[in-house]
């Protein structure tokens, strides 16, 4: 069975950082990419970053970009979003999810959401 | 850049069928979107893949009760026999040239009367 996991949420305040890790299991884990997806209060799902299947290439949506840094290690089958910079626009549910693919496409699998606060 | 627009709501009655609907901007007709159900405190469900021409891959474990088609730039997914626990925000999203990796329409939140 897939499983994704997600963990390291919490309350931040702005201008400070966090890392959200993500464990996945059931699958060939280093086959496919994996991406971050967001939906902040009240809005709707916001991609915000993806990983290739080697982790090779990297995208970003413009709201994270220069502040936000993805990563995966296929040796542990775990990717991570390190987030620096944070602001308050950033308060979001923010959920990992596995592609169908090597590179960014359709989600198939995701996990329950680990939630982050951005506040002082 | 394409842009997924997707009706704020959508409602039905309960056993009746409804058709929410994804449009693809301009000159991106060809895309293939994907659709995804997101209730409540739930990570979002993978529901189906649906290509230009119609042709859909659902996710593991999805009710036929759910299916999905095309016409033109717009996409297509069709609920039957509606149930309580159909209510919900639905999604499409699309990928490739043109998006900047991942793309998500606004959202249709489904109401089930």
């Amino acid at each position: 069975e897939v499983q994704v996991v997600e963990s390291g949420g919490g309350l931040v305040q702005p201008g400070g950082s966090m890392r959200l890790s993500c464990a996945a299991s059931g699958f060939s884990f280093k086959t496919y990419a994996m991406s971050w997806v967001r939906q902040a209060p009240g809005k709707g799902l916001e991609w915000v970053s993806g990983v290739s299947g080697s982790g090779g290439k990297r995208d970003y949506a413009d709201s994270v970009k220069g502040r936000f840094t993805i990563s995966r290690d296929n040796s542990k089958n775990t990717v991570y979003l390190q987030m620096d910079s944070l602001r308050a626009e950033d308060t979001a549910v923010y959920y990992c999810a596995k592609d169908t693919s090597y590179d960014c496409s359709d989600l198939d699998s995701w996990g329950q959401g680990t939630l982050v606060a951005v506040s002082s | 850049q394409v842009v997924l627009t997707q009706p704020p709501s959508a409602s039905a009655s309960l056993r009746a069928s409804v058709k929410l609907t994804c449009s693809l901007s301009s000159g991106h007709s060809f895309y293939t979107i994907a659709w995804y159900q997101h209730q409540t405190e739930k990570g979002p469900r993978y529901l189906m893949r649906i290509d230009s021409d119609g042709s859909h891959t659902k996710g593991d474990g999805i009710s036929d009760r759910f299916s999905g088609s095309s016409s033109g730039a717009e996409r297509y997914l069709t609920i039957s026999s509606l149930q309580s626990e159909d209510e919900g925000d639905y999604y499409c999203q699309t990928w490739g040239t043109g998006t900047q990796g991942i793309l998500f329409g606004g959202g249709t939140k489904l109401t089930v009367l």
